[in-house]
């Protein structure tokens, strides 16, 4: 089976600066993908990055980009100028692309980030 | 438009009550997701429908019905439930074939059973 595991709980970073979250996960298979969601307090959960296993290259969305090392099976989040409005709760995800026609996310735990101003 | 709504955002129901929840896609996705998600947790995949066919019932117990009438709607009926069913039940709709797609959530209904 599959797991996902975020060793923080809780982050902090200060407004402008950097912060990175970490994610490991664990499946035999070869073919998934990742991702990165983010959920503020009290509102709608919105993805914020994807990966796919097959890609070598990193993903990156603006100030979001993520490291990923396949063979130690790592998939960590940086932010990079963080700003208020990305306080929230983030979750990483895993899931298999093959073999069925619906995605089963495998979640982890999710990483509190607080953003002082 | 890539939204996915849910009515109610909030319900109150008693453990006898009888309710429904609803969610609503129209970005053509084939493939829709109910979760429950307890304060600061994860969420828990309940049931997963494709192409408007059960294909994943996480063992939810029987007080929660799911109903998928076309590919656009998806309804979560609720009857006799307990106390410790009260969260926030998210909905989620993605393209179907492979599960290579993003998910993409409603905002959820915030159910407290008294």
């Amino acid at each position: 089976a599959q797991t996902v595991t975020q060793s923080q709980p809780e982050m902090s970073v200060q407004e402008a600066e950097t912060v990175t979250l970490s994610c490991t996960y664990d499946t035999s298979e070869s073919d998934y993908y990742l991702f990165w969601y983010k959920q503020p307090p009290s509102r709608q959960m919105i993805l914020v990055i994807r990966q796919e296993a097959y890609k070598q290259q990193n993903a990156t969305e603006n100030r979001f980009s993520v490291n990923f090392q396949k063979a130690a099976k790592s998939f960590s989040l940086k932010i990079s100028d963080s700003q208020l409005g990305d306080a929230a709760m983030y979750f990483c995800a895993y899931s298999f692309a093959g073999g069925t026609s619906y995605g089963k996310l495998t979640f982890g735990q999710g990483t509190i980030l607080t953003v002082h101003p | 438009d890539t939204e996915v709504t849910q009515t109610p955002k909030h319900l109150v129901m008693g453990m006898t009550n009888k309710k429904s929840l609803k969610c609503e896609q129209h970005m053509g996705h084939r493939a829709m997701y109910w979760y429950k998600q307890k304060a600061k947790k994860p969420p828990e995949l309940m049931f997963v429908y494709s192409y408007e066919k059960l294909s994943i019932n996480e063992s939810v117990p029987s007080r929660f019905s799911p109903e998928c009438p076309n590919s656009s709607l998806l309804n979560l009926h609720l009857h006799a439930l307990q106390p410790e069913d009260s969260a926030l039940y998210l909905c989620a709709s993605s393209q179907a074939d492979r599960g290579a797609y993003e998910q993409y959530f409603g905002p959820g209904t915030r159910l407290t059973v008294t």
